[in-house]
């Protein structure tokens, strides 16, 4: 079955403590992106991946780093973790030909 | 820079009304348009999408979206909703197929069906 798995799916953490959430997809996709989502302020885009280390910023980079060392793998870590950082995280793969962005199942994100 | 406006953040319908949801956009470069759809407690899917081509387009469970250039508008709509459509729409903007590059969403309607 095709499809983009994030782990966790839940976490709660304390400010500071580093944390890696995890994104991958069985469907050999170029693209990957990281968007988080915040009431009335919709999705908004992390970090996004061409293709094997190659990665760009989105709108709303900061406080996060991503890697693209494998093709099918695309985590998200947060290396201080702050409140503001709480909120729903989406992780997302397309094919460089063009089409369907599949989103994985999300990720809630609380920073206490 | 791109940008996406959805004019209403909620709207209410009664089933088998006919409902449209607004977006409009700005972009410096070529659009690509996106209409995703998010059920309660589930990720996003695609509704339907503008690359090229016919300006209207189709999509799945009987919506479809007309890209307008001159108005900068891709506005969603369905001619008779059920119940099952309650869920969350956002449109989006890119700047390559497929969201290949930055994709800049809107801030979603909620769209209600009321029985």
């Amino acid at each position: 079955e095709a499809q983009v798995t994030q782990n966790p799916r839940y976490l709660i953490t304390v400010t500071g403590k580093k944390l890696t959430v995890t994104c991958s997809q069985n469907m050999n996709h170029e693209y990957m992106s990281w968007y988080r989502q915040d009431p009335g302020l919709g999705l908004r885009q992390i970090y996004y991946s061409m293709n094997v280390e190659v990665t760009d910023k989105g709108d709303v980079p900061e406080g996060y780093k991503v890697s693209r060392k494998e093709k099918r793998n695309f985590p998200l870590i947060l290396e201080s973790p702050s409140p503001n950082q709480t909120s729903l995280y989406f992780c997302a793969s397309s094919s460089i030909v063009g089409d369907t962005q599949y989103f994985g199942p999300g990720t809630r994100l609380t920073v206490l | 820079a791109q940008s996406v406006t959805q004019l209403d953040s909620q709207v209410p319908v009664f089933e088998e009304a006919p409902v449209e949801l607004r977006c409009n956009y700005s972009s410096s470069v070529s659009v690509y348009l996106f209409w995703y759809v998010q059920y309660p407690n589930q990720g996003l899917q695609l509704l339907l999408k503008y690359l090229s081509g016919s300006t209207l387009v189709k999509g799945i469970n009987g919506f479809e979206a007309e890209f307008n250039k001159s108005q900068t508008s891709f506005h969603l709509r369905k001619p008779s909703v059920h119940i099952s459509d309650t869920a969350e729409y956002f449109c989006a903007v890119s700047d390559g197929p497929g969201g290949y590059q930055k994709v800049t969403f809107g801030i979603g309607t909620k769209l209600q069906v009321i029985p």
